[in-house]
């Protein structure tokens, strides 16, 4: 079935540290690829999605690219704040176009960031 | 606007109850999909609502169960409830057009502890 795999966590970077976030999937066909950011006490956000081979997303200084060859979708950032601290899932849906329906997400990641 | 609500926020069950959770979608939605996400897990899909109907379900028993009102709210029920369904259950709201289902946006959930 399909499956999304992400590294486990905790994570725990120093400000301005780079951010990389693992994640591969397994899918049967062409999945879109999404990254959704858990902040404490909050509802899951959309940070980013990519929806085929070679496409990148970005936002808010994180990217990603599809990586059909190695079925990966890795997270980068540069430079990460404070802020950033929170949980990260990665997840894919089997609709096209980065049309969603049910979401599979990975376990999630939870990165601390610390001044 | 308004984003997703859920109510309540927190709840406590004993085995064996029923429980009701409540989901107000976001403002120009027509579509609900519910997620269990226990202790530090993904969510899972448990199903989707569009337009009063059941539109999709994940891998969860018939003792789930749902409801879409015409205002597009929705209700979880769960009956019977097992120890292991103490988890936060998201609700995602998101629009529908012509087989397409565009950005899923989450709810903060309701954390359910069955003791």
């Amino acid at each position: 079935g399909n499956s999304v795999t992400q590294m486990e966590g905790p994570v725990t970077l120093s400000e301005e540290a780079f951010l990389t976030i693992n994640c591969t999937y397994t899918a049967t066909g062409y999945p879109s690829l999404f990254w959704y950011v858990q902040y404490p006490g909050e509802g899951l956000q959309l940070l980013l999605k990519a929806t085929k081979a070679d496409d990148k997303g970005s936002n808010k200084g994180f990217e990603a690219t599809y990586r059909k060859e190695t079925t990966s979708f890795h997270l980068e950032k540069g430079s990460v704040q404070v802020s950033d601290s929170a949980v990260y899932f990665c997840a894919l849906s089997m609709l096209y176009g980065g049309s969603q329906g049910n979401l599979i997400f990975g376990k999630g990641t939870k990165l601390s960031v610390k001044p | 606007e308004t984003g997703v609500t859920q109510s309540p926020t927190h709840l406590i069950k004993t085995r064996g109850q029923q429980v009701t959770l409540r989901c107000s979608s976001q403002s120009g939605h027509n579509t609900v999909s519910w997620y269990q996400q226990a202790l530090g897990q993904g969510p899972q899909f448990i199903f989707q609502y569009y337009r009063e109907e059941e539109n999709g379900r994940g891998n969860f028993p018939p003792r789930f169960s749902g409801l879409q009102f015409p205002n597009y709210s929705s209700e979880l029920n769960v009956n019977a409830l097992e120890l292991d369904d103490s988890a936060l259950y998201l609700c995602a709201s998101s629009l529908m057009v012509g087989g397409n289902s565009y950005e899923q946006y989450f709810g903060p959930g309701t954390r359910l502890t069955v003791t």
